[in-house]
């Protein structure tokens, strides 16, 4: 079993909407977690940086943490065309797949 | 301030060669990581230095596979003979200390023919 699994998508929605992404992991030892952006072709760029259970909040981006039940998740709000792109949740040295995410104008 | 940079950008070579790739880390990043990614994959991590020596490298898939960080800055993976199934790309990574948060380069994509 891989340790960070995410649904890789693709997952399409209109401009505007609110997108959940979603990961779960099963490591208990995993203490911090981070959420990546990466366009086709580039680097994965840093969204999102946790380290407790609960929620952070920076600007159009929400990542929540559920240890309990080892769930995170990244919602976006007021999706963009400029929002698509693939997106990783990580812990430590750890990543999952990536979600393909498409926001349709 | 400057990013994480990674040369070269593009990496092209034939099966059996050795290739080295370079990665400049963020100013005053103590900690560092060299991962690969391939097509549809998330990033899978290789080693990970923090200062000058090599904490973890368990991710190294074989011998073949050598990095070094010698003055706790600059560090390369060094590839001997390459093999096709090398080909992806290499992602570097840094952050202040273990545990804090990685910002990666923009990659190296090798190609071996």
């Amino acid at each position: 079993q891989k340790e960070v699994e995410q649904d890789p998508g693709p997952l399409s929605v209109p401009e505007g909407a609110i997108v959940s992404l979603n990961c779960t992991y099963s490591n208990s030892a995993f203490q911090y977690f981070m959420w990546y952006r990466q366009y086709s072709r580039k680097g994965p760029e840093l969204l999102m940086y946790t380290y407790s259970s609960g929620n952070k909040e920076d600007g159009r981006f929400t990542a929540q943490v559920d240890k309990s039940s080892k769930y995170i998740s990244l919602f976006i709000r007021d999706s963009q065309p400029s929002d698509s792109a693939t997106y990783l949740c990580a812990s430590g040295i750890i990543f999952g797949k990536g979600t393909r995410l498409h926001i349709l104008p | 301030g400057a990013g994480v940079s990674q040369t070269p950008s593009n990496k092209v070579t034939e099966k059996g060669k050795y290739v080295e790739l370079r990665c400049d880390p963020i100013s005053g990043h103590t900690a560092l990581y060299w991962y690969r990614q391939s097509l549809g994959q998330g990033p899978e991590f290789l080693i990970y230095f923090q200062g000058t020596g090599a904490a973890d490298d368990s991710g190294l898939p074989n011998d073949r596979f050598f990095a070094v960080r010698p003055e706790g800055s600059v560090s390369t993976l060094k590839i001997q003979r390459t093999e096709r199934g090398d080909s992806a790309v290499y992602l570097c990574a840094s952050s202040l200390g273990s545990g804090n948060e990685q910002f990666f380069g923009p990659g190296t994509r090798l190609t071996v023919l």
